[in-house]
C-alpha cells in the first residue's frame, strides 16, 4: 500500500537550535513529495516538494528538505528555528490513481521554544 | 488573486439537518480536493475532481456525504441528515493538473462544522 508516516507526534526545539520533521514513504513508481504547513485556524500552505533531480530542496520560510531515496526518507529541516516556526507539519504524497491524489502523513505539531 | 474561497467559515446546526459547504477554487485550476480534519483521524481526502468529473469518492465516509462541481468555479459538499460525528474542519482544495502530479494544493481556509 502506498502510504506516508510521520513517526513524531511532536518536536520540540529551543529557538536557534536546528531543527528535522521526519517523513518515510512507501510508494511505487517515482516519489512526488511534498511538505506543507498548518498553523492555528488556517488551512495547509505549500512549503517545498521535490519532483526529481537534486536531493537537497530548498522551500519557503528558510525550509529544506533532503531526499533520500535508499532510506525512503524525506525529512525537514530549518538551520535556525523560530519561534513563529511552531506549527503542525505534514509530509505528503502524490500517487497515481487514475488521477493523481496526495497522500498525507499524520502531521508533527513543533514547538520552538523561546 | 484572492485564493480558494470557501463558505461558510462556521456552521453550527442540529443533528438530523441539511449542511451545504462551498467552495470556490482559483482561477485555472482544474482540480479540486475536499478534506475532512479531526483530532482524532487527522487530514482525510474526501473526494477530489479532475476538470469537474469525480475521479476518487473513496473516502467520502457514506451516502450521507455528496459532492458535486457543476463548473470550473464552484463546488459542494453535503451532508444529509448530520449527525454530531461529522463535527470536523472541512477544506477544500485547488491544484493545477498540467504537468501530472508535480503541482502543489492551495488550501481554504477551512468550515469549522458542529452537529449538536
Amino acid at each position: 500500500a502506498q502510504s506516508v508516516a510521520q513517526p513524531e507526534d511532536q518536536v520540540n526545539v529551543a529557538e536557534g537550535n536546528p531543527l528535522t520533521v521526519k517523513c518515510t514513504y512507501s510508494v511505487s513508481g517515482n516519489p512526488y513529495l511534498f511538505w506543507y504547513v498548518q498553523y492555528p485556524n488556517r488551512g495547509l500552505q505549500f512549503l517545498l516538494k521535490y519532483i526529481t533531480g537534486d536531493n537537497l530542496v530548498k522551500g519557503s520560510y528558510g525550509f529544506e528538505a533532503e531526499f533520500n531515496k535508499s532510506q525512503t526518507s524525506f525529512h525537514l529541516k530549518k538551520p535556525s528555528a523560530l519561534v513563529s516556526d511552531s506549527a503542525l507539519y505534514f509530509c505528503a504524497v502524490r500517487v497515481n490513481t487514475g488521477g493523481f491524489k496526495t497522500i498525507f502523513g499524520a502531521g508533527t505539531r513543533l514547538f520552538v521554544k523561546a | 488573486d484572492a485564493g480558494v474561497i470557501q463558505s461558510p467559515r462556521h456552521e453550527v446546526t442540529e443533528m438530523g439537518q441539511e449542511v451545504t459547504l462551498r467552495c470556490k477554487p482559483i482561477s485555472g485550476h482544474n482540480s479540486l480536493f475536499w478534506y475532512r480534519q479531526t483530532m482524532m483521524r487527522g487530514l482525510e481526502l474526501l473526494i477530489y475532481f479532475n476538470n469537474n468529473v469525480p475521479i476518487d469518492d473513496s473516502g467520502m465516509p457514506e451516502d450521507r456525504f455528496s459532492a458535486k462541481m457543476p463548473n470550473a468555479s464552484f463546488s459542494t459538499l453535503k451532508i444529509q441528515p448530520s449527525e454530531p460525528r461529522d463535527s470536523a474542519v472541512y477544506f477544500c482544495a485547488s491544484s493545477s493538473i498540467a504537468g501530472g502530479p508535480v503541482n502543489e494544493q492551495f488550501f481554504g481556509p477551512g468550515t469549522r462544522l458542529t452537529v449538536l
